[in-house]
This record gives C-alpha cells, structure tokens and sequence, in this order.
C-alpha cells in the first residue's frame, strides 16, 4: 500500500520568510496530492492540491511542485504570516481511491 | 460548497460501552465515505471505507467487530465503536466523496467528534 514520509516534523521560520515542506510517496498508482492544514481540534482544511499531470500549481503565497519520476511533491509557503501557525498534512491517493497522510509538519511562525 | 457534520461533537462514554457517531453529508450524496482516527499530536489514520450498500473495507489492522460501519443511505454512515476502552479515546473524523458531484477526487471533511472512554 501507500506510505507518505514528511519532513520536517517541525518547522520555524520568521515572519515573512518561506517555509518548505517536503513529502515522498511509494505508490506509483498516486495521482492526486492534497495538502491541508489544521488547527488544534479543527478537521483539516485543503489549502492546495495537485495531480499528477501537473508539475506546480501556485495560489498566492502557497505553491505546491511534484516530481513524479523522484516520487517528491513539497509545499512552499511564501511571505509568511502569523497565521499559517499549524499543523500541515501532505496526503497522496490513487485517483478515486483512499488518502493516505504523512505524519504532519508542526509549522510555527516567530515575530 | 460540500458540507459535512458529524454528531456528537464530543462525548464521554463509561468503559465497556458502545458509542455511535455520525457522520451526514447535507448538501450532496455521498457514495464514498471515510472514517479517521487521529490521536494528539498525531496524523489522521485511515480506519475504514464505507460504500453506500455494501460492506466497509476495513484497514489492516482495525477491528471490524469493534468498530462496526454502516452506510445505509448516500447521506448518513455511522461509526459504532464497541465495548469502548480507554485506549480508544480519539478524535474521529469522517470524509465524504462524490465522484458524480464534480468528478474529482476531493474529499470533504466531517468537524470531527472527540471521544473521552473514562
């Protein structure tokens, strides 16, 4: 089956620096790559998704890349503010199928 | 947009219980449904996929006589989780995904419901 890796597990970054997050998935099968974010007892919120004919879709200060021969997709979050403080989730699934999660980026913005 | 609720959002259960959570889709039909558990600090585990009118596809691992699954209509599937023990304390989420209502593969999510097994 699909395993999701994510890195780093923890993340801070000044306010308005970039913040990189990276995943890798072991299913070839994998075309659709969701990102989300949640917030301490929230449900997870899609912030951006990308599939996999599709090497990099930006909307605004998020933008997310995918290298499907390196089986490596990342999240790039730009101009940072206080509230991207979060957890973030990458997320991998074959097309109409389950979505398997990493285990999470605790992103953490300092002023 | 794709809404989802999920009933309770939060309960406490006596040890050796059984508690039901619910989980609608109220603007569209479901014909897929998931259900999470995520422990804190943790990531959300996939437990189960329900399809409406058949039997949920359970996770290798996840005790189908425990938690028992039941999507009865394009709306509701409902989680059971049986002779409820403390381990099983968790915050549940349900998804929902309609393949005919835009034809991608998003899933929306439930609010969650927070169990306490005292």
């Amino acid at each position: 089956g699909e395993n999701v890796e994510q890195h780093p597990s923890t993340l801070s970054v000044q306010e308005g620096d970039s913040a990189v997050i990276k995943c890798t998935y072991s299913d070839s099968a994998s075309n659709y790559f969701p990102w989300y974010k949640q917030e301490l007892g929230k449900r997870p919120q899609l912030i951006i998704d990308i599939r996999s004919n599709v090497g990099e879709k930006k909307d605004q200060r998020i933008a997310v890349t995918l290298n499907k021969t390196a089986k490596h997709f990342s999240l790039h979050i730009t101009e940072t503010q206080p509230e991207d403080s979060a957890v973030y989730f990458c997320a991998a699934s074959p097309w109409g199928d389950k979505i398997i999660f990493g285990k999470g980026t605790r992103l953490h913005i300092l002023p | 947009g794709a809404v989802v609720s999920q009933h309770p959002s939060w309960v406490i259960c006596k040890s050796g219980t059984s508690v039901k959570i619910e989980c609608r889709s109220l603007d569209f039909q479901a014909t897929t449904m998931f259900w999470y558990r995520q422990f804190p600090k943790q990531s959300l585990m996939l437990m189960a996929t329900s399809n409406e009118g058949s039997k949920a596809t359970y996770e290798q691992g996840v005790e189908k006589d425990k938690f028992l699954i039941n999507h009865a209509s394009l709306t509701l599937s409902t989680l059971t989780v049986t002779s409820a023990h403390p381990e099983d304390s968790s915050f549940y989420i349900c998804s929902a995904r309609d393949l005919a209502l835009d034809s991608t593969d998003t899933q929306y999510f439930g609010p969650g419901t927070r169990l306490t097994v005292l």
